[in-house]
């Protein structure tokens, strides 16, 4: 297991189209985490999972956008609709539930909406 | 409202020099703060992290401050070197599942 992995790395979509990605985390670590980076900007959460749990989710996670993790292991971000604010890159993380702070993220999927 | 504020957004040191950047918090339930160093293109990894029940830890070329009565602390890069040329955010955290992390900054190191 070579980390936290996230596809796409980029996405350009038109306004108004619907986008999801992927993030598949480390195989052992059972919380896993999405957070948006805008340009300039530190990460700000966004939502987080335990196993297939989503146990809480941010304000800025409008009614557009809905992740899951069916299975407990990878999970999808969609976001519908997509406005131009919503370009950002968009961060995966995990952990161990026993070491919840001991995140590790991925490489991010940028997403431009044009 | 901004859990954690960073400064400065930028700063430019010679090799060899030391870099110091300043972070300060609000809420005081906070019990972890690492700090993470990311590159361009890539997700932050994690440097270097204090619990608030100690003043200081070290490890190698980066040791962290923590000051918990000015609620501040602070990563200090000794003997900096061009390849820490990278953005580096101070980040908060109460529980592990959420962070709080500031705002950035872009450190270049000139050779």
């Amino acid at each position: 297991d070579t980390g936290v992995s996230q596809n796409p790395r980029h996405k350009i979509t038109k306004r108004g189209q619907n986008v999801t990605f992927r993030c598949d985390p480390i195989s052992e670590h059972n919380r896993l985490y999405w957070y948006r980076q805008t340009l300039g900007q530190g990460p700000e959460f966004l939502t987080y999972f335990q196993n297939e749990a989503q146990l809480e989710k941010s304000r800025l996670l409008s009614d557009r956008f809905s992740a899951e993790r069916p299975k407990g292991s990878f999970s999808t971000l969609e976001i519908q609709r997509t406005e131009q604010g919503d370009s950002a890159m968009y961060l995966c993380a995990s952990s161990l539930y026993r070491d919840s702070y001991g995140y590790t993220f991925g490489s991010g999927t940028r997403l431009t909406v044009v | 409202q901004q859990q954690v504020k960073q400064s400065p957004q930028s700063l430019i040191v010679q090799k060899g020099g030391i870099s110091i950047i300043n972070c300060a918090y609000e809420n005081t339930a906070f019990d972890y703060f690492p700090w993470y160093q990311q590159f361009p293109g890539k997700g932050p990894a994690l440097l270097i992290a204090i619990r608030p029940d100690v003043s200081e830890k070290k490890e190698g070329r980066f040791t962290i401050s923590f000051n918990k009565s000015a609620k501040q602390f602070s990563l200090h890069i000794m003997d900096s070197q061009p390849g820490d040329s990278a953005t580096y955010f101070c980040a908060a955290s109460r529980t592990g599942n959420q962070f709080y992390f500031g705002t950035g900054t872009s450190l270049t190191v000139i050779p």
